[in-house]
């Protein structure tokens, strides 16, 4: 059974700041790893997916893979009011199911 | 840039009817999947769709459930006898399915029982 594991939140943190999110997760054969933002009531839009342990960034984000502590993170600088949401980690990818963690919820204060 | 699309946006119905959503994935996809996220919960994988059959699913995906697609185009979801658990956001999404490919999401169809 895979699980994903994350911090419900709500994470705070002041405009401008970098917003660090976490995701743990149980299966050690997992290859792929997705962060998706959720907005309330709209569908999860991605943001970037990491198959390589380090890190890969894209623009203001930054997505870390550990495959040794079965540890993957997002960071996000510079953050904006607009970036407040809930941000998914998931499991999966191609052509398999994907597996979701419950997302963080986080606030960006003006 | 091309979307799944699904309809309706949003389905009000009564227990034990039955209601099919659609959903159009993306025209270069060749795997289509359906999703769930009940309200305050997470999303959960339903079923996967592959060469016009099931390749994978999940537990929640009983006899209640069924999956098509009737054309070229179209990717549906029926749920035979609505119970009230349900009630949820439905979400269809696809990718080509080649490796480092991600799945993208359609805007979800609300459903509620009553």
């Amino acid at each position: 059974q895979k699980e994903v594991e994350q911090n419900s939140g709500p994470l705070s943190v002041p405009e401008g700041a970098i917003a660090s999110l976490n995701c743990t997760y149980s299966d050690r054969g997992s290859q792929s790893f997705f962060w998706y933002r959720q907005y309330s009531g709209k569908s999860p839009e991605l943001i970037m997916f990491i198959y390589s342990n380090g890190d890969k960034e894209d623009g203001r984000f930054t997505a870390q893979l550990n495959k040794a502590s079965q540890y993957v993170s997002l960071l996000i600088r510079d953050s904006q009011p607009s970036d407040s949401a809930t941000y998914l980690c998931a499991l999966g990818g191609g052509r398999r199911a994907l597996t979701f963690g419950s997302g963080t919820r986080l606030q960006v204060q003006p | 840039e091309p979307e799944v699309t699904q309809t309706p946006s949003h389905q009000v119905t009564q227990m034990g009817q039955e209601v099919i959503l659609r959903c159009v994935p993306i025209s270069n996809h060749l795997y289509f999947y359906w999703y769930r996220q009940i309200l305050g919960q997470k999303v959960e994988f339903l079923v996967s769709f592959y060469n016009n059959e099931i390749s994978e699913k999940s537990e929640i995906f009983d006899d209640q459930f069924s999956v098509e697609r009737p054309d070229g185009s179209n990717f549906t979801l029926k749920i035979r006898s609505t119970k009230l658990e349900d009630s949820a956001m439905y979400f269809c999404a696809s990718t080509q399915g080649t490796s480092g490919e991600t799945q993208y999401f359609g805007p979800g169809t609300r459903l509620l029982v009553l």
